[in-house]
């Protein structure tokens, strides 16, 4: 099956500063890449959608200026977390779908912990 | 507004039974829907998927069936393995909602041997 990665896998940083997640497809090309955030015991909640060359869609709730995020080619997309407050501490995962059938491939998850 | 409710919220069975995961959801113009695996800390795995137009698919010792018209998906996991241990997220693909996924809350299941 389509692999996607992530990275870093877990991030430690201090209050205020700034913070990139990176998600890449390492075998496929994936015009439409997918962030989510998992708080503990609940389930998915999507942030953004990014099209690849395009601005990515945010989802109702979710800062744009905080959450900022950036899919440059058809196989990397960028989620960087501005101004990190501890209330952004969090599981962060992407997802990439190129196929026909919408089937997305999730990548293995970015634990940030702010302090 | 789609909703996806996943039935029971946890499972704890001995090695060897099977495993019936059920997933509903209310409105049934689907694309199709995924069945994952989660393990803690960890991403998520597909196990299968179905087309709106399947009834069902299978791999392996898992089965998933599709009744698009009840909204209703039902995972089978047959001779449960300690290693099956892990929770359980279906997920709807809108027809309307340009790729985007609905996710149900999961069941956690506790294989124990």
């Amino acid at each position: 099956g389509a692999v996607v990665s992530q990275h870093p896998s877990r991030v430690i940083c201090k209050s205020g500063t700034s913070v990139k997640i990176e998600c890449r497809s390492l075998d496929f090309q994936a015009t439409t890449m997918f962030w989510y955030r998992q708080f503990p015991k609940k389930s998915l909640m999507l942030m953004a959608t990014s099209n690849e060359g395009s601005k990515a869609t945010y989802e109702q709730g979710v800062e744009k200026d905080k959450f900022l995020i950036n899919h440059a080619s058809l196989t990397l997309s960028t989620l960087t977390v501005t101004s990190a407050h501890p209330e952004d501490s969090s599981f962060y995962i992407c997802s990439a779908s190129g196929t026909e059938n919408y089937e997305q491939y999730f990548g293995p998850g970015t634990r940030l912990t702010v302090t | 507004k789609q909703e996806v409710t996943q039935i029971p919220a946890a499972l704890s069975v001995p090695e060897g039974e099977n495993l019936v995961l059920n997933c509903s959801f209310t409105d049934s113009a689907i694309y199709n829907l995924q069945w994952f695996r989660q393990d803690p800390g960890k991403g998520l795995t597909s196990l299968l998927l179905i087309q709106s137009s399947q009834r069902e698919q299978t791999s392996g010792r898992l089965n998933a069936s599709l009744d698009k018209s009840s909204g209703r998906s039902t995972l089978y996991i047959a001779a449960s393995q300690p290693g099956d241990s892990a929770t359980y997220l279906c997920a709807v693909l809108r027809t309307d909602s340009w790729g985007k996924l609905q996710f149900g809350a999961g069941t956690q299941v506790v294989v124990t041997p």
